[in-house]
């Protein structure tokens, strides 16, 4: 799976929107990206994911930028219990694709009161 | 829903003791796929499994055995227990290999070599 580069950590204050970034220079036409989030002391939990275009649910939205090499996770209110470590990873959609499915560190998301 | 279950949640062991932790899932998933995660690191890849019979090795495979026997279970073997291993493990699965699919995760396995 194609590598993923993330900023170490970033605060954000309550109620505002938080945009954390991700850089994926050598992605495939055939990569999702992949969004997931740790809270402390629990299990990785997914997000979001997508290809091309940008996608939302309810927890979150992903911007894709056109060339496809970066991408954005936009939270559009933290609150205090979006305080978590967020990892970008990439998924080969091919179907005979190898799985070897690699994390890097995350961002650390603070949340300032 | 169960999803994916991981026993036990704490283990101590002493060193060169072997043990199994276990994951199972409820879900049909085709893949499955174990994590450790040591203080301040992210998630490495230990072995994974892209469906019942079939497993290969991730990142970080020395030390650990895995089989998959059935599709809903994917038992993580250490063979003779190192303090290196002291780790927060976590089982991962999804329907498919592909990357359309999202993973879901286990609570983890806190285990202490001493």
């Amino acid at each position: 799976d194609a590598k993923t580069t993330q900023p170490n950590s970033m605060e954000s204050n309550e109620e505002e929107p938080v945009h954390l970034p991700c850089n994926h220079s050598t992605i495939s036409g055939t990569d999702y990206i992949h969004w997931y989030r740790q809270l402390p002391s629990q299990g990785p939990e997914y997000v979001i994911h997508g290809l091309t275009s940008n996608v939302n649910n309810r927890m979150a939205s992903l911007a894709i930028a056109e060339d496809r090499k970066s991408s954005t996770l936009i939270l559009h209110r933290a609150t205090l219990r979006d305080a978590a470590v967020y990892y970008c990873i990439l998924r080969d959609g091919w179907s005979g694709a190898n799985s070897k499915l690699t994390f890097g560190k995350g961002i650390t998301l603070s949340v300032r009161p | 829903n169960a999803g994916v279950t991981q026993t036990p949640k704490f283990q101590v062991l002493k060193t060169g003791q072997s043990m199994t932790l276990q994951c199972a899932q409820d879900m049909n998933h085709e893949y499955m796929s174990w994590y450790r995660q040591d203080p301040g690191m992210g998630l490495r890849l230990i072995h994974y499994s892209v469906g019942a019979g079939i497993t290969d090795q991730g990142e970080v495979p020395n030390g650990y055995n895995v089989s998959r026997s059935t599709t809903e279970d994917f038992p993580l073997r250490l063979l003779s227990a190192a303090p290196s291993q002291t780790s927060v493990y976590f089982c991962a699965s999804s329907y498919a290999r592909g990357g359309n699919e999202k993973l879901f995760f286990g609570s983890g396995t806190q285990l202490s070599v001493l």
